[in-house]
Protein backbone atom coordinates (compact mmCIF):
# COMPACT_ATOMS: atom_id res chain seq x y z
CA UNK A 1 0.00 0.00 0.00
CA UNK A 2 1.05 3.51 -0.81
CA UNK A 3 2.09 5.26 2.53
CA UNK A 4 0.83 9.28 2.64
CA UNK A 5 2.23 11.60 5.35
CA UNK A 6 1.18 14.89 5.62
CA UNK A 7 2.86 17.64 7.54
CA UNK A 8 1.54 19.45 9.67
CA UNK A 9 -1.00 17.66 11.77
CA UNK A 10 -2.55 20.70 12.71
CA UNK A 11 -1.36 24.53 12.14
CA UNK A 12 -2.95 27.81 14.01
CA UNK A 13 -3.25 31.18 11.32
CA UNK A 14 -4.98 34.33 10.89
CA UNK A 15 -7.20 35.28 8.42
CA UNK A 16 -5.51 36.87 5.41
CA UNK A 17 -2.55 34.56 5.85
CA UNK A 18 -0.69 31.91 3.10
CA UNK A 19 -0.97 28.60 4.35
CA UNK A 20 1.07 25.77 2.70
CA UNK A 21 0.20 21.74 3.38
CA UNK A 22 2.43 19.13 2.04
CA UNK A 23 1.99 15.55 1.62
CA UNK A 24 4.43 12.91 0.70
CA UNK A 25 4.27 9.56 -0.43
CA UNK A 26 5.53 6.67 0.22
CA UNK A 27 6.56 6.19 -3.46
CA UNK A 28 5.87 8.33 -6.72
CA UNK A 29 2.33 8.81 -7.22
CA UNK A 30 2.86 10.25 -10.76
CA UNK A 31 0.83 13.44 -9.92
CA UNK A 32 -1.86 11.60 -8.97
CA UNK A 33 -2.81 13.47 -5.80
CA UNK A 34 -6.20 14.68 -4.37
CA UNK A 35 -6.94 17.75 -2.00
CA UNK A 36 -9.93 17.49 0.45
CA UNK A 37 -11.53 19.99 2.81
CA UNK A 38 -13.62 18.54 6.14
CA UNK A 39 -15.45 20.22 8.07
CA UNK A 40 -16.80 18.90 11.61
CA UNK A 41 -19.86 16.55 10.85
CA UNK A 42 -19.80 16.73 6.61
CA UNK A 43 -18.24 14.60 4.48
CA UNK A 44 -14.73 15.88 2.56
CA UNK A 45 -15.15 17.84 -0.04
CA UNK A 46 -13.19 17.79 -3.09
CA UNK A 47 -10.54 20.99 -3.72
CA UNK A 48 -7.95 20.01 -6.04
CA UNK A 49 -7.54 16.73 -7.98
CA UNK A 50 -4.67 15.27 -10.38
CA UNK A 51 -2.27 17.39 -7.96
CA UNK A 52 -2.71 20.65 -9.77
CA UNK A 53 -6.29 21.00 -11.41
CA UNK A 54 -9.17 23.22 -8.85
CA UNK A 55 -12.41 21.24 -8.78
CA UNK A 56 -15.41 23.31 -10.37
CA UNK A 57 -16.82 25.85 -7.86
CA UNK A 58 -13.34 26.00 -5.59
CA UNK A 59 -12.13 29.61 -5.07
CA UNK A 60 -8.54 29.94 -6.83
CA UNK A 61 -7.23 30.92 -3.53
CA UNK A 62 -6.80 27.01 -3.52
CA UNK A 63 -3.73 25.88 -5.46
CA UNK A 64 -2.11 22.67 -5.63
CA UNK A 65 1.32 21.39 -6.95
CA UNK A 66 3.99 18.50 -7.01
CA UNK A 67 5.32 15.98 -8.33
CA UNK A 68 6.75 12.50 -7.82
CA UNK A 69 6.35 11.70 -4.04
CA UNK A 70 6.15 15.59 -2.90
CA UNK A 71 3.08 17.76 -2.98
CA UNK A 72 1.38 21.27 -1.48
CA UNK A 73 -1.96 22.47 -1.24
CA UNK A 74 -1.43 26.48 -0.98
CA UNK A 75 -4.46 28.48 0.23
CA UNK A 76 -3.13 31.74 -0.58
CA UNK A 77 -5.01 34.26 1.58
CA UNK A 78 -6.87 32.23 4.42
CA UNK A 79 -10.55 33.04 4.60
CA UNK A 80 -12.88 32.43 7.70
CA UNK A 81 -14.76 29.37 6.06
CA UNK A 82 -11.34 27.92 5.05
CA UNK A 83 -11.06 26.59 9.00
CA UNK A 84 -11.13 23.09 8.50
CA UNK A 85 -9.16 19.90 8.13
CA UNK A 86 -7.57 19.00 4.84
CA UNK A 87 -7.03 15.27 3.89
CA UNK A 88 -4.40 14.35 0.71
CA UNK A 89 -5.18 10.90 -1.25
CA UNK A 90 -3.36 9.21 -3.42
CA UNK A 91 -5.28 7.38 -7.05
CA UNK A 92 -2.57 6.10 -8.15
CA UNK A 93 -3.16 2.53 -7.29
CA UNK A 94 -5.84 0.77 -5.03
CA UNK A 95 -6.16 0.54 -2.28
CA UNK A 96 -6.91 4.37 -1.96
CA UNK A 97 -5.13 5.78 0.76
CA UNK A 98 -5.42 9.35 2.41
CA UNK A 99 -3.00 11.51 4.64
CA UNK A 100 -3.68 11.89 7.97
CA UNK A 101 -5.22 15.46 8.07
CA UNK A 102 -4.13 18.91 8.71
CA UNK A 103 -6.12 21.03 10.88
CA UNK A 104 -6.22 24.64 9.97
CA UNK A 105 -7.59 26.55 13.40
CA UNK A 106 -7.62 29.80 13.83
CA UNK A 107 -4.71 32.25 15.20
CA UNK B 1 -25.13 17.13 -10.28
CA UNK B 2 -24.63 13.29 -8.70
CA UNK B 3 -26.11 12.93 -5.28
CA UNK B 4 -25.48 9.54 -2.99
CA UNK B 5 -27.97 9.14 -0.19
CA UNK B 6 -26.90 6.63 2.80
CA UNK B 7 -29.27 4.67 4.63
CA UNK B 8 -28.70 1.97 7.37
CA UNK B 9 -28.63 1.21 10.76
CA UNK B 10 -26.58 3.00 13.20
CA UNK B 11 -26.25 0.63 15.55
CA UNK B 12 -24.82 -2.88 15.44
CA UNK B 13 -24.08 -6.12 17.73
CA UNK B 14 -20.49 -7.33 18.32
CA UNK B 15 -20.29 -10.67 15.57
CA UNK B 16 -23.44 -8.97 13.52
CA UNK B 17 -23.93 -7.84 9.90
CA UNK B 18 -23.00 -3.99 9.63
CA UNK B 19 -25.46 -3.54 6.17
CA UNK B 20 -25.55 -0.16 4.40
CA UNK B 21 -27.24 0.94 1.29
CA UNK B 22 -26.45 4.00 -0.98
CA UNK B 23 -28.81 5.12 -3.52
CA UNK B 24 -27.52 7.38 -6.17
CA UNK B 25 -29.31 10.11 -8.54
CA UNK B 26 -27.34 12.05 -11.12
CA UNK B 27 -25.77 9.20 -12.78
CA UNK B 28 -25.86 4.97 -12.94
CA UNK B 29 -24.51 2.09 -11.25
CA UNK B 30 -23.84 0.72 -14.42
CA UNK B 31 -21.50 4.19 -15.58
CA UNK B 32 -18.49 3.28 -17.61
CA UNK B 33 -16.82 5.80 -16.38
CA UNK B 34 -17.23 6.01 -12.71
CA UNK B 35 -16.86 3.48 -9.40
CA UNK B 36 -18.90 3.24 -6.46
CA UNK B 37 -16.99 3.12 -3.11
CA UNK B 38 -17.38 2.57 0.45
CA UNK B 39 -14.85 4.75 2.98
CA UNK B 40 -14.79 4.70 6.82
CA UNK B 41 -13.38 7.22 9.04
CA UNK B 42 -12.91 7.05 12.77
CA UNK B 43 -9.86 8.68 15.32
CA UNK B 44 -7.83 6.16 15.42
CA UNK B 45 -7.86 4.70 11.86
CA UNK B 46 -8.71 7.90 9.95
CA UNK B 47 -10.04 7.48 6.44
CA UNK B 48 -10.14 4.35 5.27
CA UNK B 49 -10.97 3.25 1.76
CA UNK B 50 -12.86 -0.18 1.88
CA UNK B 51 -13.40 -1.21 -1.54
CA UNK B 52 -15.58 -0.38 -4.56
CA UNK B 53 -17.43 -1.90 -7.44
CA UNK B 54 -17.60 -0.85 -10.96
CA UNK B 55 -18.71 -2.04 -14.44
CA UNK B 56 -16.37 -1.99 -17.18
CA UNK B 57 -18.70 -4.57 -19.77
CA UNK B 58 -18.53 -6.87 -16.39
CA UNK B 59 -18.61 -5.86 -13.05
CA UNK B 60 -15.47 -5.68 -10.90
CA UNK B 61 -14.63 -5.17 -7.17
CA UNK B 62 -11.44 -4.47 -5.16
CA UNK B 63 -11.13 -4.04 -1.71
CA UNK B 64 -8.87 -3.75 0.91
CA UNK B 65 -6.35 -6.46 2.37
CA UNK B 66 -7.74 -5.53 6.15
CA UNK B 67 -11.69 -6.16 5.62
CA UNK B 68 -10.95 -8.36 2.34
CA UNK B 69 -12.50 -11.52 4.15
CA UNK B 70 -15.14 -9.82 5.91
CA UNK B 71 -16.37 -7.38 2.95
CA UNK B 72 -18.87 -7.29 0.31
CA UNK B 73 -20.46 -4.49 -2.18
CA UNK B 74 -22.86 -5.07 -4.39
CA UNK B 75 -24.69 -2.95 -7.19
CA UNK B 76 -28.58 -3.13 -7.66
CA UNK B 77 -29.01 -1.67 -11.00
CA UNK B 78 -32.88 -2.61 -10.52
CA UNK B 79 -32.88 0.36 -7.74
CA UNK B 80 -29.40 2.41 -8.86
CA UNK B 81 -28.00 1.51 -5.68
CA UNK B 82 -24.67 -0.43 -4.45
CA UNK B 83 -24.51 -1.72 -0.51
CA UNK B 84 -22.02 -2.43 2.04
CA UNK B 85 -22.22 -5.40 4.01
CA UNK B 86 -19.33 -6.10 6.62
CA UNK B 87 -19.63 -9.39 8.47
CA UNK B 88 -18.54 -10.07 12.08
CA UNK B 89 -17.80 -6.71 13.14
CA UNK B 90 -16.16 -5.96 16.60
CA UNK B 91 -16.04 -2.89 18.29
CA UNK B 92 -12.99 -1.51 15.97
CA UNK B 93 -15.69 -0.91 13.31
CA UNK B 94 -17.25 1.44 15.22
CA UNK B 95 -16.58 4.96 12.55
CA UNK B 96 -18.14 7.24 10.38
CA UNK B 97 -19.53 5.10 6.57
CA UNK B 98 -19.33 7.26 3.52
CA UNK B 99 -20.27 5.90 -0.02
CA UNK B 100 -18.78 7.80 -2.63
CA UNK B 101 -18.03 8.15 -6.62
CA UNK B 102 -14.80 7.79 -7.87
CA UNK B 103 -14.15 9.33 -11.61
CA UNK B 104 -11.39 7.64 -13.42
CA UNK B 105 -10.61 5.70 -10.76
CA UNK B 106 -8.99 8.37 -9.25
CA UNK B 107 -10.46 11.01 -6.94
CA UNK B 108 -13.47 11.30 -5.14
CA UNK B 109 -16.04 13.49 -6.71
CA UNK B 110 -19.06 12.82 -4.81
CA UNK B 111 -19.88 11.65 -0.93
CA UNK B 112 -22.53 10.35 0.99
CA UNK B 113 -23.96 12.00 3.89
CA UNK B 114 -21.72 9.89 6.06
CA UNK B 115 -23.78 6.91 8.51
CA UNK B 116 -22.25 6.62 12.30
CA UNK B 117 -22.30 3.40 13.27
CA UNK B 118 -21.62 1.98 16.54
CA UNK B 119 -20.71 -1.49 17.69
CA UNK B 120 -22.16 -2.71 20.78
CA UNK B 121 -24.74 -4.86 22.70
Amino acid sequence: DIQMTQSPSSLSASVGDRVTITCRASQSISRYLNWYQQKPGKAPKLLIYAASSLQSGVPSRFSGSGSGTDYTLTISSLQPEDFATYFCQQGTSTPLTFGGGTKVEIK
Amino acid sequence: QVQLQQSGPGLVKPSQTLSLTCAISGDSVSSRSAAWNWIRQSPSRGLEWLGRTYYRSKWYNDYAVSVKSRVTIDPDTSKNLFSLQLNSVTPEDAAVYYCARTVTGTFIDSWGQGTLVTVSS
